[in-house]
């Protein structure tokens, strides 16, 4: 049981580069969002689903896009990097009957 | 939607002494989690409180959920090397969590 896998661990990528982060979970969640944590600051929502097909937006969801085609698998594409999205990012999942974030190791994302 | 302050930003001890970091909210929460995060890892569970002036204790851990659900507290009793973190509160609705900014414990030896 892997629980919540995040791929890659460290990407540097240059302005306008675009990319995709990956999240994946075994653990039959529905809920599955994506946080971003700049320094010396808390978790922002950036895009999150309550389960297969569905998607919404969070709290800073501009330059960012996410899919949810199956219950495992919850893709965070940057469409233009930006400095301004350097960060680390993590993937969390929850279950329906659970107020408990699962999270993933996290994504360390450097744009130049 | 709702939001919650958390206070202090840093805390600073010395190894033995006792650390509470607190988080307030404007509105009633029907419920509250508390996560660590190590330098350089990710959040982790540590507790749930949702009922009024509910207490619940892990070993040197101690967590309030005010009586008018309002604001909640952490107080670690005798800080120890390993409680180096960050400590967060969050409040969560349907699978959407908004967490507070943490505090950043730091012990000295």
């Amino acid at each position: 049981n892997a629980g919540v896998t995040q791929t890659p661990k460290f990407q540097v990528l240059k302005t306008g580069q675009s990319m995709t982060l990956q999240c994946a979970q075994d653990m039959n969640h529905e809920y599955m969002s994506w946080y971003r944590q700049d320094p010396g600051m808390g978790l922002r929502l950036i895009h999150y689903s309550v389960g297969a097909g569905i998607t919404d937006q969070g709290e800073v969801p501009n330059g960012y896009n996410v899919s949810r085609s199956t219950t495992e698998d919850f893709p965070l594409r940057l469409l233009s990097a930006a400095p301004s999205q350097t960060s680390v990012y993590f993937c969390a999942t929850t279950g329906p009957y659970s107020e408990t974030q699962y999270f993933g190791p996290g994504t360390r994302l450097l744009v130049l | 939607g709702q939001q919650v302050m958390q206070i202090p930003q840093y805390q600073h001890v010395q190894e033995g002494e006792d650390f509470t970091t607190y988080c307030n909210s404007s509105t009633t929460l029907s419920n509250i989690q508390w996560y660590k995060q190590r330098p350089g890892g990710h959040p982790v569970f540590l507790i749930q409180l949702v009922k009024s002036g509910e207490v619940k204790k892990q070993k040197r851990l101690t967590f309030q959920f005010g009586e008018a659900k309002k604001n909640s507290s952490l107080h670690i009793t005798a800080t120890q090397t390993t409680d180096v973190g960050t400590y967060f509160c969050a409040i969560t609705n349907a699978g959407k969590s908004t967490f507070g900014d943490g505090t950043t414990l730091t012990v000295k030896p």
